[in-house]
C-alpha cells in the first residue's frame, strides 16, 4: 500500500522559506505512469494546487506561486520536496502531498494525511 | 488559467435524499475532471475521475457524467457517512486546479 508522509517545520516566520518534504514508501518515485504534486488548504478556505514533478524532474507551477516556489524530487531518497519562498500569513495553511496518475484523466489517487504549517512571528 | 466553478456552495439534505453538485470550467477540459470527498482533519479521497469513472472502492451510489465544460456528481441516496465537503478538479492543464468545494451538511 502506498503512503506519503510530509514533514517539516510547523511554524514558519514572515519573510522566511517554508520547507517541506514527503517521503513516499510502498512504491517507486521512480515510476513514469505517476507524477508529484503539492496542494494547500488555508484554514476554512478550499483546495489549491501548488504545483507538481515527474521523476525525471519536469515541473509544472500554480502560476500565482510561480515566484516563489521550487520543488524538486531526490530519488535515491525516494522523496520529493517543496520550497515556498517569501511566506507571509497568507501562507499559513494544511499542505499536502499527493500522488497523480499520469493516464486516465490523471487523478490524485493517494494523499498524504497534510501538515499544518503556520506563518506567524 | 483554467478556473472551475462549483454549485452550490453549501447544499442542506437528509439521509436517503438524492444529491447532485454541478462543476463547471471556464474552458473546455475534456473529460478530465475528476471529484473528491474531503472530511475534517483527513486527507481528501477520490470519488470520480476521468468525469465518470467510479475510483475502486467507492460506493455505487457516487456518480460523475459531463464533459467539454459542465459536469456532476451525483449521490443517489444520501448516507450518513456522505455528509462532507466535495471537489471537483480539472487535470486537463497542470497543475490541476480546484473548484471552492461544495459542503454537503445535515438537514
Amino acid at each position: 500500500q502506498l503512503q506519503l508522509q510530509e514533514s517539516g517545520p510547523g511554524l514558519v516566520k514572515p519573510s522566511e522559506t517554508l520547507s517541506l518534504t514527503c517521503t513516499v514508501s510502498g512504491g517507486s518515485i521512480t515510476s513514469s505512469i505517476y507524477y508529484w504534486v503539492w496542494i494547500r488548504q488555508p484554514p476554512g478556505k478550499g483546495l489549491e494546487s501548488i504545483g507538481s514533478i515527474y521523476y525525471s524532474g519536469s515541473t509544472y507551477y500554480n502560476p500565482s506561486l510561480k515566484s516563489r516556489v521550487t520543488i524538486s524530487v531526490d530519488t535515491s531518497k525516494n522523496h520529493f520536496s517543496l520550497k515556498l519562498r517569501s511566506v507571509t500569513a497568507a501562507d499559513t495553511a494544511v499542505y499536502y502531498c499527493a500522488r497523480a496518475t499520469d493516464y486516465g484523466g490523471n487523478p490524485i489517487d493517494y494523499w498524504g494525511q497534510g501538515t499544518l504549517v503556520t506563518v506567524s512571528s | 488559467d483554467i478556473q472551475m466553478t462549483q454549485s452550490p456552495s453549501s447544499l442542506s439534505a437528509s439521509v436517503g435524499d438524492r444529491v447532485i453538485i454541478t462543476c463547471r470550467a471556464s474552458q473546455s477540459i475534456s473529460s478530465y475532471l475528476n471529484w473528491y470527498q474531503h472530511k475534517p482533519g483527513k486527507a481528501p479521497e477520490l470519488l470520480i475521475y476521468d468525469a465518470s469513472s467510479l475510483q475502486s472502492g467507492v460506493p455505487s451510489r457516487f456518480s460523475g457524467s459531463g464533459s467539454g465544460t459542465d459536469f456532476t456528481l451525483t449521490i443517489s441516496s444520501l448516507q450518513p457517512e456522505d455528509f462532507a465537503t466535495y471537489y471537483c478538479q480539472q487535470s486537463y492543464s497542470t497543475p490541476g486546479s480546484f473548484g471552492q468545494g461544495t459542503k454537503l451538511e445535515i438537514k
